[in-house]
């Protein structure tokens, strides 16, 4: 099975713009999640989506939206950028149906954004 | 916000030590997940142990989880180059099995 892709791998906008971020989960799984990563405050989950349904939220201001189609492609955006927003995103995906304790993900290579 | 902490932040080693990596989380768990990041890249998943077990083996990997203490270590065995990268720890928050909260990861070097 192919992995989970992301696009753009590199993306350099300017503060004030908005950005949007492409994800396509592995064949199946209905479950893709969004991660920021940062020097400063590390891995942060932004949100999930299943079934095009928004599951799980994190801190995140509103400025950060996602949505997820009915083949489980998921695209994040972010409006008005900021300085702090330049980080690495990651998208992952698992099957996210089973009831049982197991939530392993899996990652994209992701999307590093640099806000200037 | 991050879940716990890791510990050490950085570890350095020579080819065929073992590496010891330490995580500790603040709150109840169903289970917890050790992942690996090369040099800012995706994550990959290692190794998950659930709530109610102690101790689990993956090839050279071994991890321990102790509940009492919210805290669980990363043992790699004979440690290679290619081993050479950040490791991660994770646990469910609340509120969904997907949302992993992420320690702050160790940065393991494995010298030739």
């Amino acid at each position: 099975k192919a992995g989970v892709t992301q696009t753009p791998r590199y993306l350099i906008k300017t503060r004030g713009q908005q950005v949007t971020l492409s994800c396509s989960p592995i064949s199946g799984h209905r479950s893709v999640s969004w991660y920021q990563q940062t020097p400063g405050q590390g891995l942060q989950f932004l949100f999930e989506y299943f079934s095009e349904t928004q599951r799980n939220k994190g801190n995140f201001p509103g400025r950060f939206s996602g949505r997820q189609f009915s083949n489980s492609r998921s695209e994040m955006n972010v409006s008005t950028l900021e300085l702090g927003d330049s980080a690495l995103y990651l998208c992952a995906s698992s099957p996210g149906t089973t009831r049982v304790a197991k939530n392993i993900q899996y990652f994209g290579a992701g999307t590093r954004l640099s806000v200037l | 916000s991050q879940q716990g902490e890791e510990d050490p932040q950085a570890l350095s080693i020579q080819e065929g030590e073992n590496a010891t990596m330490n995580c500790s989380y603040k709150t109840s768990i169903n289970n917890l997940q050790w992942y690996r990041q090369n040099s800012g890249r995706g994550l990959v998943h290692l190794i998950l142990i659930r709530s109610n077990e102690r101790e689990k083996h993956s090839g050279r990997l071994r991890v321990t989880l102790d509940t009492s203490k919210k805290s669980s270590s990363l043992l790699i065995t004979a440690s290679r180059a290619a081993d050479t990268a950040s490791y991660f720890c994770a646990t469910d928050g609340s509120g969904g099995y997907n949302k992993l909260i992420f320690g702050a990861g160790t940065r393991l070097a494995v010298h030739p």
